[in-house]
């Protein structure tokens, strides 16, 4: 069975710096999405892409974040100057229509910590 | 959006069925009931969707009462390894945000030896 995948697993980072979280979304797929989870809480939206652009951001998606699909195969979660609030697992997630019968399949999710 | 409710959380025994209820009073016409899974340290992964009376597969059941505010998702004899957080969400269709998802709490589901 296809799956989006993620890397890396873990990523460790001093505040301020930047990270890149990298996804793959199943192949066949036009539509992409970052969630994160912060520990103990709800999965949150952060942001939808489709036809390389944003279609939908969350008010925690601000101009820190961005993300881009730079070569067609890969989507990436860029935080610019990292703070200790963005700890959290991030969640790619990727379907095939935006009709609300097709699924979106999450993928295991990049645990980031900010030191 | 449509607000979801559902317990905290549930205990069960292994071979038993478990049944969670997810109330959704503010439901639209055009909203559909979707359940997810989340394993510790894993992403949440599709169960079962409907949009009224029963859907079954492979996995669950989902019985939906004709006015639609309420949901139950029916776990037939569960194991060690349903052990898991379970989430209903309200997804509407066409919604022109390509179908963000909005996770509650959800519940808990702890099933026992």
């Amino acid at each position: 069975e296809p799956e989006v995948t993620q890397t890396p697993s873990h990523q460790v980072t001093q505040m301020g710096q930047e990270v890149i979280l990298r996804c793959v979304p199943i192949s066949n797929h036009l539509y992409f999405y970052w969630y994160r989870q912060i520990l103990g809480q709800k999965v949150e939206f952060l942001v939808s892409f489709y036809n390389n652009e944003i279609s939908e951001k969350s008010e925690i998606f601000d101009d820190q974040f961005s993300v881009e699909r730079p070569d067609g195969s890969n989507f990436t979660l860029k935080i610019r100057s990292t703070k200790l609030e963005d700890s959290a697992m991030y969640f790619c997630a990727s379907s095939d229509s935006r009709e609300v019968q097709e699924t979106q399949y999450f993928g295991p999710g990049t645990r980031l910590l900010v030191l | 959006l449509a607000k979801t409710t559902q317990p905290i959380s549930m205990d069960s025994y292994e071979g038993q069925e478990v049944n969670i209820t997810c109330s959704h009073n503010n439901i639209a016409t055009n909203d559909y009931i979707t359940w997810y899974q989340q394993f510790p340290s894993q992403g949440p992964r599709f169960i079962i969707q409907g949009y009224k009376t029963k859907v079954t597969n492979e996995v669950a059941s989902l019985f939906i009462p004709a006015d639609r505010k309420s949901s139950t998702l029916s776990l037939p004899r569960v194991s060690l390894s349903d052990t898991a957080v379970y989430y209903c969400l309200v997804v509407p269709m066409f919604s022109g945000g390509y179908n963000k998802l909005i996770f509650g709490a959800g519940t808990r589901l702890a099933v026992h030896p």
